[in-house]
Protein backbone atom coordinates (compact mmCIF):
# COMPACT_ATOMS: atom_id res chain seq x y z
CA UNK A 1 0.00 0.00 0.00
CA UNK A 2 1.46 3.51 -0.68
CA UNK A 3 1.90 5.82 1.72
CA UNK A 4 -0.02 8.53 -0.28
CA UNK A 5 -2.86 7.77 -2.77
CA UNK A 6 -4.38 9.61 -5.61
CA UNK A 7 -6.23 8.69 -8.57
CA UNK A 8 -3.90 9.42 -11.59
CA UNK A 9 -6.25 10.81 -13.61
CA UNK A 10 -7.20 12.89 -15.97
CA UNK A 11 -10.35 13.84 -14.46
CA UNK A 12 -12.13 15.84 -16.99
CA UNK A 13 -14.78 18.67 -16.34
CA UNK A 14 -15.96 21.73 -17.71
CA UNK A 15 -15.18 25.12 -17.36
CA UNK A 16 -17.60 26.53 -14.73
CA UNK A 17 -17.67 23.27 -12.82
CA UNK A 18 -16.20 22.76 -9.47
CA UNK A 19 -13.51 19.89 -9.84
CA UNK A 20 -13.17 17.26 -6.68
CA UNK A 21 -9.37 15.41 -6.14
CA UNK A 22 -9.57 13.19 -3.46
CA UNK A 23 -6.23 11.68 -1.58
CA UNK A 24 -5.98 8.73 0.73
CA UNK A 25 -3.07 8.32 3.52
CA UNK A 26 -1.64 5.14 5.25
CA UNK A 27 0.16 6.78 8.36
CA UNK A 28 -1.89 8.02 11.06
CA UNK A 29 1.13 9.99 12.35
CA UNK A 30 0.52 12.51 9.58
CA UNK A 31 -0.95 16.00 11.18
CA UNK A 32 -0.24 18.41 8.10
CA UNK A 33 -1.47 18.20 4.85
CA UNK A 34 -0.97 19.78 1.83
CA UNK A 35 -2.10 20.24 -2.00
CA UNK A 36 0.26 21.59 -4.79
CA UNK A 37 -0.41 22.28 -8.30
CA UNK A 38 1.98 21.49 -11.01
CA UNK A 39 2.11 22.63 -14.24
CA UNK A 40 3.44 20.83 -16.92
CA UNK A 41 7.31 20.73 -17.18
CA UNK A 42 7.04 23.32 -13.72
CA UNK A 43 8.03 22.91 -10.41
CA UNK A 44 5.07 21.97 -7.51
CA UNK A 45 3.69 25.21 -6.20
CA UNK A 46 2.01 25.19 -3.05
CA UNK A 47 -1.69 26.39 -2.87
CA UNK A 48 -3.28 24.77 0.42
CA UNK A 49 -2.26 23.73 3.58
CA UNK A 50 -4.76 22.27 5.93
CA UNK A 51 -3.62 21.23 9.94
CA UNK A 52 -7.14 20.61 11.19
CA UNK A 53 -10.25 18.61 10.49
CA UNK A 54 -12.74 19.96 9.05
CA UNK A 55 -12.57 22.72 5.45
CA UNK A 56 -10.74 25.39 4.91
CA UNK A 57 -11.37 27.92 2.03
CA UNK A 58 -9.07 30.19 0.03
CA UNK A 59 -10.64 31.67 -2.90
CA UNK A 60 -12.10 29.34 -5.29
CA UNK A 61 -10.18 26.49 -3.28
CA UNK A 62 -11.57 24.41 -0.63
CA UNK A 63 -9.36 22.13 1.05
CA UNK A 64 -11.44 19.11 3.21
CA UNK A 65 -9.58 16.67 5.89
CA UNK A 66 -10.76 13.78 7.99
CA UNK A 67 -8.53 12.69 9.99
CA UNK A 68 -10.85 9.81 11.40
CA UNK A 69 -11.08 8.58 7.68
CA UNK A 70 -7.05 9.29 6.55
CA UNK A 71 -9.22 11.42 3.99
CA UNK A 72 -7.72 14.69 2.70
CA UNK A 73 -9.60 16.29 -0.09
CA UNK A 74 -9.47 19.35 -2.48
CA UNK A 75 -12.37 21.32 -4.16
CA UNK A 76 -11.87 24.42 -7.13
CA UNK A 77 -14.99 26.15 -7.48
CA UNK A 78 -15.77 27.89 -10.96
CA UNK A 79 -12.91 25.56 -13.12
CA UNK A 80 -11.11 27.94 -15.17
CA UNK A 81 -8.47 26.41 -18.30
CA UNK A 82 -6.09 27.71 -16.73
CA UNK A 83 -6.41 25.45 -13.44
CA UNK A 84 -5.74 22.61 -15.96
CA UNK A 85 -2.48 20.87 -14.16
CA UNK A 86 -1.30 18.31 -12.18
CA UNK A 87 -2.10 18.04 -8.70
CA UNK A 88 -0.18 16.74 -5.93
CA UNK A 89 -1.03 15.93 -2.08
CA UNK A 90 1.55 15.79 -0.19
CA UNK A 91 1.29 15.11 3.61
CA UNK A 92 3.97 15.33 6.94
CA UNK A 93 4.27 13.89 10.49
CA UNK A 94 5.40 16.33 12.55
CA UNK A 95 7.18 14.96 14.94
CA UNK A 96 11.66 14.95 14.51
CA UNK A 97 11.80 13.94 11.26
CA UNK A 98 9.45 16.00 9.67
CA UNK A 99 8.96 13.89 6.11
CA UNK A 100 7.08 15.25 3.71
CA UNK A 101 5.44 12.28 1.38
CA UNK A 102 3.89 12.65 -1.83
CA UNK A 103 1.14 11.09 -3.86
CA UNK A 104 1.52 10.24 -7.56
CA UNK A 105 -1.07 13.06 -8.22
CA UNK A 106 -4.13 13.46 -10.27
CA UNK A 107 -4.26 15.41 -13.68
CA UNK A 108 -7.01 17.60 -14.01
CA UNK A 109 -8.31 18.92 -17.74
CA UNK A 110 -10.62 21.71 -17.65
CA UNK A 111 -12.37 21.89 -20.73
CA UNK A 112 -13.61 25.32 -22.32
CA UNK B 1 12.04 36.82 -0.34
CA UNK B 2 14.16 34.90 -2.65
CA UNK B 3 13.29 31.49 -3.48
CA UNK B 4 15.15 28.23 -3.64
CA UNK B 5 17.39 28.67 -6.53
CA UNK B 6 18.81 25.49 -8.27
CA UNK B 7 21.40 24.85 -11.00
CA UNK B 8 21.81 23.74 -13.20
CA UNK B 9 18.61 24.01 -14.61
CA UNK B 10 18.69 21.48 -17.43
CA UNK B 11 22.20 18.95 -18.00
CA UNK B 12 22.24 15.87 -20.24
CA UNK B 13 25.05 12.82 -19.55
CA UNK B 14 26.15 10.01 -21.12
CA UNK B 15 25.60 7.10 -18.49
CA UNK B 16 28.59 5.95 -16.01
CA UNK B 17 28.95 9.45 -16.06
CA UNK B 18 29.23 11.58 -13.13
CA UNK B 19 26.81 14.82 -12.38
CA UNK B 20 26.26 17.20 -9.29
CA UNK B 21 22.93 19.22 -8.67
CA UNK B 22 23.19 22.63 -6.39
CA UNK B 23 20.73 23.76 -4.45
CA UNK B 24 20.51 27.29 -2.27
CA UNK B 25 17.03 27.38 0.20
CA UNK B 26 15.21 30.19 1.03
CA UNK B 27 17.36 32.24 3.66
CA UNK B 28 16.36 31.09 7.16
CA UNK B 29 15.20 27.69 5.82
CA UNK B 30 16.58 24.99 8.39
CA UNK B 31 14.87 22.33 6.64
CA UNK B 32 16.29 21.04 2.62
CA UNK B 33 14.67 18.08 1.17
CA UNK B 34 15.86 16.75 -2.25
CA UNK B 35 13.26 15.02 -4.38
CA UNK B 36 13.51 12.86 -7.64
CA UNK B 37 10.41 13.25 -9.69
CA UNK B 38 10.15 10.80 -12.82
CA UNK B 39 7.95 11.68 -15.51
CA UNK B 40 4.17 10.94 -14.99
CA UNK B 41 4.48 10.14 -10.92
CA UNK B 42 5.01 12.36 -8.20
CA UNK B 43 7.93 13.52 -6.07
CA UNK B 44 10.13 10.90 -4.19
CA UNK B 45 11.94 11.89 -1.25
CA UNK B 46 15.60 11.27 -1.51
CA UNK B 47 17.27 12.81 1.80
CA UNK B 48 15.96 15.46 4.19
CA UNK B 49 18.46 17.57 6.01
CA UNK B 50 17.61 19.24 8.84
CA UNK B 51 20.66 22.24 9.57
CA UNK B 52 23.81 20.28 8.37
CA UNK B 53 22.67 17.01 9.47
CA UNK B 54 20.72 14.40 7.57
CA UNK B 55 17.14 13.44 8.67
CA UNK B 56 16.21 11.00 6.27
CA UNK B 57 18.29 9.22 3.17
CA UNK B 58 16.34 5.93 3.49
CA UNK B 59 15.30 6.12 0.01
CA UNK B 60 18.49 7.10 -1.33
CA UNK B 61 20.69 5.16 -3.63
CA UNK B 62 23.47 5.00 -1.75
CA UNK B 63 25.59 3.27 -4.30
CA UNK B 64 26.13 6.07 -6.48
CA UNK B 65 23.55 8.84 -4.77
CA UNK B 66 25.66 11.25 -2.03
CA UNK B 67 23.97 14.62 -0.90
CA UNK B 68 25.77 16.93 1.58
CA UNK B 69 24.51 20.38 3.28
CA UNK B 70 28.28 21.25 4.81
CA UNK B 71 27.23 24.37 6.34
CA UNK B 72 23.79 24.13 6.83
CA UNK B 73 23.07 26.42 4.16
CA UNK B 74 23.28 24.95 0.68
CA UNK B 75 23.31 21.32 -0.79
CA UNK B 76 25.01 19.38 -3.46
CA UNK B 77 23.32 16.20 -4.75
CA UNK B 78 25.55 14.06 -6.62
CA UNK B 79 25.52 10.81 -8.95
CA UNK B 80 28.17 8.55 -9.69
CA UNK B 81 28.09 6.71 -11.59
CA UNK B 82 24.71 7.69 -13.84
CA UNK B 83 22.11 5.06 -14.99
CA UNK B 84 19.30 5.46 -17.47
CA UNK B 85 17.24 5.65 -14.40
CA UNK B 86 18.28 8.22 -12.89
CA UNK B 87 17.10 10.22 -15.40
CA UNK B 88 14.20 12.76 -13.63
CA UNK B 89 13.87 16.27 -12.85
CA UNK B 90 15.47 16.68 -9.08
CA UNK B 91 13.74 18.81 -6.88
CA UNK B 92 15.27 21.11 -3.93
CA UNK B 93 12.28 22.03 -1.48
CA UNK B 94 12.92 24.32 2.01
CA UNK B 95 11.03 24.66 4.92
CA UNK B 96 11.23 27.01 7.85
CA UNK B 97 11.11 25.43 11.49
CA UNK B 98 10.62 29.04 12.88
CA UNK B 99 7.15 27.22 14.34
CA UNK B 100 4.96 24.53 13.48
CA UNK B 101 2.43 24.71 10.84
CA UNK B 102 5.21 26.33 7.98
CA UNK B 103 5.32 24.72 4.47
CA UNK B 104 7.61 23.35 2.19
CA UNK B 105 8.91 25.53 -0.90
CA UNK B 106 10.69 24.59 -3.82
CA UNK B 107 13.21 25.47 -6.50
CA UNK B 108 12.60 25.17 -10.32
CA UNK B 109 14.45 21.75 -10.50
CA UNK B 110 17.08 20.54 -12.92
CA UNK B 111 16.12 18.19 -15.01
CA UNK B 112 18.39 15.60 -15.26
CA UNK B 113 18.92 13.32 -19.00
CA UNK B 114 20.93 10.28 -18.81
CA UNK B 115 21.68 9.26 -22.72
Amino acid sequence: QKEVEQNSGPLSVPEGAIASLNCTYSDRGSQSFFWYRQYSGKSPELIMSIYSNGDKEDGRFTAQLNKASQYVSLLIRDSQPSDSATYLCAVRRDNAGNMLTFGGGTRLMVKP
Amino acid sequence: EAGVAQSPRYKIIEKRQSVAFWCNPISGHATLYWYQQILGQGPKLLIQFQNNGVVDDSQLPKDRFSAERLKGVDSTLKIQPAKLEDSAVYLCASRSRRDGNTEAFFGQGTRLTVV
